[in-house]
Protein backbone atom coordinates (compact mmCIF):
# COMPACT_ATOMS: atom_id res chain seq x y z
CA UNK A 1 0.00 0.00 0.00
CA UNK A 2 0.92 3.62 -0.36
CA UNK A 3 2.26 6.02 2.05
CA UNK A 4 3.29 9.79 2.43
CA UNK A 5 5.47 10.77 4.88
CA UNK A 6 6.17 14.73 5.77
CA UNK A 7 8.77 16.17 7.85
CA UNK A 8 8.54 18.08 10.03
CA UNK A 9 5.72 18.02 11.80
CA UNK A 10 6.28 20.98 13.51
CA UNK A 11 8.79 24.18 12.98
CA UNK A 12 9.21 27.39 14.37
CA UNK A 13 11.50 29.95 12.43
CA UNK A 14 12.55 33.05 12.64
CA UNK A 15 12.17 35.87 9.87
CA UNK A 16 14.67 35.29 7.70
CA UNK A 17 15.64 32.07 7.72
CA UNK A 18 15.52 29.81 5.12
CA UNK A 19 13.04 26.69 5.00
CA UNK A 20 12.92 23.17 3.63
CA UNK A 21 10.14 21.01 4.20
CA UNK A 22 10.42 17.40 2.89
CA UNK A 23 7.81 14.61 1.53
CA UNK A 24 8.32 11.59 0.46
CA UNK A 25 5.46 8.99 -1.10
CA UNK A 26 6.22 5.33 -0.79
CA UNK A 27 4.41 2.50 -2.83
CA UNK A 28 4.01 3.73 -5.68
CA UNK A 29 5.77 4.88 -9.30
CA UNK A 30 5.59 8.00 -10.68
CA UNK A 31 3.22 10.06 -9.02
CA UNK A 32 1.95 13.29 -9.15
CA UNK A 33 2.74 15.39 -5.91
CA UNK A 34 1.37 18.16 -4.49
CA UNK A 35 2.25 21.39 -2.27
CA UNK A 36 -0.63 23.00 -0.36
CA UNK A 37 -1.07 25.89 2.27
CA UNK A 38 -3.54 26.08 4.56
CA UNK A 39 -4.37 29.17 7.06
CA UNK A 40 -6.16 28.33 10.05
CA UNK A 41 -10.05 27.37 9.45
CA UNK A 42 -9.49 27.74 5.48
CA UNK A 43 -9.13 25.94 1.95
CA UNK A 44 -6.57 24.30 1.01
CA UNK A 45 -4.48 26.75 -1.41
CA UNK A 46 -2.70 25.20 -3.78
CA UNK A 47 1.31 26.29 -4.55
CA UNK A 48 3.23 23.95 -6.70
CA UNK A 49 2.17 20.38 -8.13
CA UNK A 50 4.99 18.25 -9.96
CA UNK A 51 4.01 15.58 -12.93
CA UNK A 52 7.81 14.31 -13.11
CA UNK A 53 11.34 14.72 -11.84
CA UNK A 54 12.42 18.24 -12.40
CA UNK A 55 9.05 19.48 -13.46
CA UNK A 56 7.20 22.08 -11.28
CA UNK A 57 4.06 24.21 -12.08
CA UNK A 58 3.68 27.27 -9.74
CA UNK A 59 0.46 28.47 -8.85
CA UNK A 60 1.05 31.25 -7.05
CA UNK A 61 4.18 33.83 -6.97
CA UNK A 62 5.51 33.75 -3.76
CA UNK A 63 8.31 33.81 -1.68
CA UNK A 64 8.51 29.77 -1.94
CA UNK A 65 10.06 27.40 -4.48
CA UNK A 66 9.50 23.54 -4.86
CA UNK A 67 12.23 21.26 -6.18
CA UNK A 68 11.28 17.21 -7.30
CA UNK A 69 14.75 15.73 -7.24
CA UNK A 70 13.72 12.23 -7.21
CA UNK A 71 10.42 10.31 -8.26
CA UNK A 72 8.68 10.25 -4.97
CA UNK A 73 10.44 12.86 -3.53
CA UNK A 74 9.17 16.71 -3.31
CA UNK A 75 10.49 19.48 -1.59
CA UNK A 76 9.16 22.85 -0.53
CA UNK A 77 11.74 25.90 0.02
CA UNK A 78 12.57 29.09 1.00
CA UNK A 79 15.77 31.43 1.49
CA UNK A 80 14.09 34.00 3.67
CA UNK A 81 10.49 33.17 5.51
CA UNK A 82 8.09 35.86 5.39
CA UNK A 83 5.50 36.60 8.87
CA UNK A 84 3.20 35.62 5.90
CA UNK A 85 4.51 32.34 5.55
CA UNK A 86 3.19 30.75 8.72
CA UNK A 87 0.78 27.85 7.97
CA UNK A 88 -0.29 25.02 7.87
CA UNK A 89 1.49 22.46 4.58
CA UNK A 90 0.08 19.81 3.36
CA UNK A 91 1.71 17.16 0.87
CA UNK A 92 -0.85 15.24 -1.46
CA UNK A 93 0.04 12.38 -3.97
CA UNK A 94 -2.15 11.18 -7.14
CA UNK A 95 -1.81 8.20 -9.28
CA UNK A 96 -1.28 10.67 -12.63
CA UNK A 97 -3.69 8.03 -14.87
CA UNK A 98 -6.93 10.01 -14.47
CA UNK A 99 -7.45 12.61 -17.10
CA UNK A 100 -10.73 14.16 -15.86
CA UNK A 101 -9.56 14.32 -11.70
CA UNK A 102 -7.16 11.93 -10.18
CA UNK A 103 -7.73 11.40 -6.06
CA UNK A 104 -5.35 12.83 -3.83
CA UNK A 105 -4.15 11.34 -0.92
CA UNK A 106 -2.04 13.48 1.55
CA UNK A 107 0.31 13.35 3.49
CA UNK A 108 0.22 14.50 7.85
CA UNK A 109 1.21 18.13 7.51
CA UNK A 110 3.91 20.36 8.53
CA UNK A 111 2.56 23.66 11.03
CA UNK A 112 5.24 25.78 10.35
CA UNK A 113 5.29 29.62 12.74
CA UNK A 114 7.38 32.15 11.49
CA UNK A 115 8.17 34.49 14.22
CA UNK B 1 -11.81 28.63 -14.26
CA UNK B 2 -13.35 26.48 -11.63
CA UNK B 3 -15.13 27.04 -8.24
CA UNK B 4 -16.48 25.23 -5.27
CA UNK B 5 -19.08 27.06 -2.91
CA UNK B 6 -20.29 25.35 0.69
CA UNK B 7 -22.54 28.01 1.89
CA UNK B 8 -22.16 26.60 5.24
CA UNK B 9 -19.90 27.66 7.43
CA UNK B 10 -20.47 25.75 10.40
CA UNK B 11 -23.18 23.00 11.54
CA UNK B 12 -23.81 20.77 14.07
CA UNK B 13 -26.13 17.37 14.61
CA UNK B 14 -26.96 15.37 17.86
CA UNK B 15 -25.56 11.94 17.96
CA UNK B 16 -27.07 9.28 15.92
CA UNK B 17 -29.04 11.77 13.92
CA UNK B 18 -28.27 12.83 10.25
CA UNK B 19 -26.81 15.75 8.77
CA UNK B 20 -26.16 16.98 5.11
CA UNK B 21 -23.50 19.31 3.90
CA UNK B 22 -24.28 21.16 1.37
CA UNK B 23 -21.94 21.85 -2.00
CA UNK B 24 -22.31 23.54 -5.33
CA UNK B 25 -19.98 23.86 -8.37
CA UNK B 26 -19.00 25.37 -11.51
CA UNK B 27 -17.07 24.09 -14.24
CA UNK B 28 -17.13 24.30 -18.10
CA UNK B 29 -15.49 20.60 -18.47
CA UNK B 30 -18.02 17.84 -19.29
CA UNK B 31 -15.81 15.05 -17.38
CA UNK B 32 -14.62 15.28 -13.93
CA UNK B 33 -14.76 14.03 -10.75
CA UNK B 34 -16.05 15.05 -6.86
CA UNK B 35 -14.57 14.75 -3.57
CA UNK B 36 -15.64 15.10 0.09
CA UNK B 37 -12.69 15.51 2.50
CA UNK B 38 -12.30 15.19 6.36
CA UNK B 39 -10.09 17.31 8.16
CA UNK B 40 -10.19 16.26 11.97
CA UNK B 41 -8.57 18.42 14.39
CA UNK B 42 -5.32 16.34 14.16
CA UNK B 43 -4.94 18.36 10.34
CA UNK B 44 -4.99 15.03 8.84
CA UNK B 45 -7.08 15.06 5.46
CA UNK B 46 -9.05 12.04 4.80
CA UNK B 47 -10.79 10.79 1.42
CA UNK B 48 -14.40 10.53 2.48
CA UNK B 49 -16.26 9.76 -0.88
CA UNK B 50 -15.64 10.41 -4.58
CA UNK B 51 -18.29 10.78 -7.34
CA UNK B 52 -17.18 10.46 -10.92
CA UNK B 53 -19.69 13.05 -12.82
CA UNK B 54 -20.49 10.55 -16.05
CA UNK B 55 -22.16 8.59 -13.40
CA UNK B 56 -25.65 8.84 -12.42
CA UNK B 57 -25.94 6.89 -9.57
CA UNK B 58 -24.72 8.45 -6.45
CA UNK B 59 -21.96 6.98 -4.22
CA UNK B 60 -22.13 5.48 -0.59
CA UNK B 61 -19.37 4.64 1.39
CA UNK B 62 -20.81 2.89 4.78
CA UNK B 63 -23.03 5.78 6.52
CA UNK B 64 -21.75 8.38 4.15
CA UNK B 65 -23.41 9.44 0.80
CA UNK B 66 -24.23 12.00 -1.91
CA UNK B 67 -26.56 13.50 -3.65
CA UNK B 68 -24.98 14.28 -7.22
CA UNK B 69 -27.13 16.75 -9.25
CA UNK B 70 -24.93 17.44 -12.42
CA UNK B 71 -27.30 20.20 -13.97
CA UNK B 72 -27.93 21.80 -11.41
CA UNK B 73 -23.85 21.46 -10.17
CA UNK B 74 -24.90 20.30 -6.79
CA UNK B 75 -23.36 17.35 -4.76
CA UNK B 76 -24.35 17.42 -1.45
CA UNK B 77 -22.83 15.00 1.77
CA UNK B 78 -25.47 12.91 3.79
CA UNK B 79 -24.06 11.51 7.03
CA UNK B 80 -26.65 8.97 8.61
CA UNK B 81 -26.18 7.54 12.65
CA UNK B 82 -23.61 10.59 13.06
CA UNK B 83 -21.04 9.71 15.88
CA UNK B 84 -18.68 11.90 17.82
CA UNK B 85 -15.97 10.85 15.49
CA UNK B 86 -17.68 12.89 12.62
CA UNK B 87 -16.66 15.85 13.89
CA UNK B 88 -14.62 17.66 11.62
CA UNK B 89 -14.23 20.64 8.81
CA UNK B 90 -15.37 18.56 5.90
CA UNK B 91 -14.17 20.32 2.62
CA UNK B 92 -15.99 19.97 -0.93
CA UNK B 93 -13.49 19.44 -4.10
CA UNK B 94 -13.31 19.90 -7.73
CA UNK B 95 -11.43 17.30 -9.99
CA UNK B 96 -10.48 18.19 -13.20
CA UNK B 97 -7.20 16.73 -14.47
CA UNK B 98 -4.36 17.05 -12.15
CA UNK B 99 -5.90 19.68 -9.87
CA UNK B 100 -8.21 19.92 -7.35
CA UNK B 101 -9.96 22.98 -6.39
CA UNK B 102 -11.68 22.90 -2.86
CA UNK B 103 -14.39 24.60 -1.02
CA UNK B 104 -13.76 26.77 2.22
CA UNK B 105 -15.19 23.69 4.59
CA UNK B 106 -17.91 22.87 6.80
CA UNK B 107 -17.08 22.38 10.55
CA UNK B 108 -19.23 19.96 11.73
CA UNK B 109 -19.50 18.94 15.38
CA UNK B 110 -21.44 16.20 16.72
CA UNK B 111 -22.78 16.96 19.92
CA UNK B 112 -23.47 13.88 22.15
Amino acid sequence: SQTIHQWPATLVQPVGSPLSLECTVEGTSNPNLYWYRQAAGRGLQLLFYSVGIGQISSEVPQNLSASRPQDRQFILSSKKLLLSDSGFYLCAWASGTSIWGDTQYFGPGTRLTVL
Amino acid sequence: AQTVTQSQPEMSVQEAETVTLSCTYDTSESNYYLFWYKQPPSRQMILVIRQEAYKQQNATENRFSVNFQKAAKSFSLKISDSQLGDTAMYFCALGSGSRLTFGEGTQLTVNP
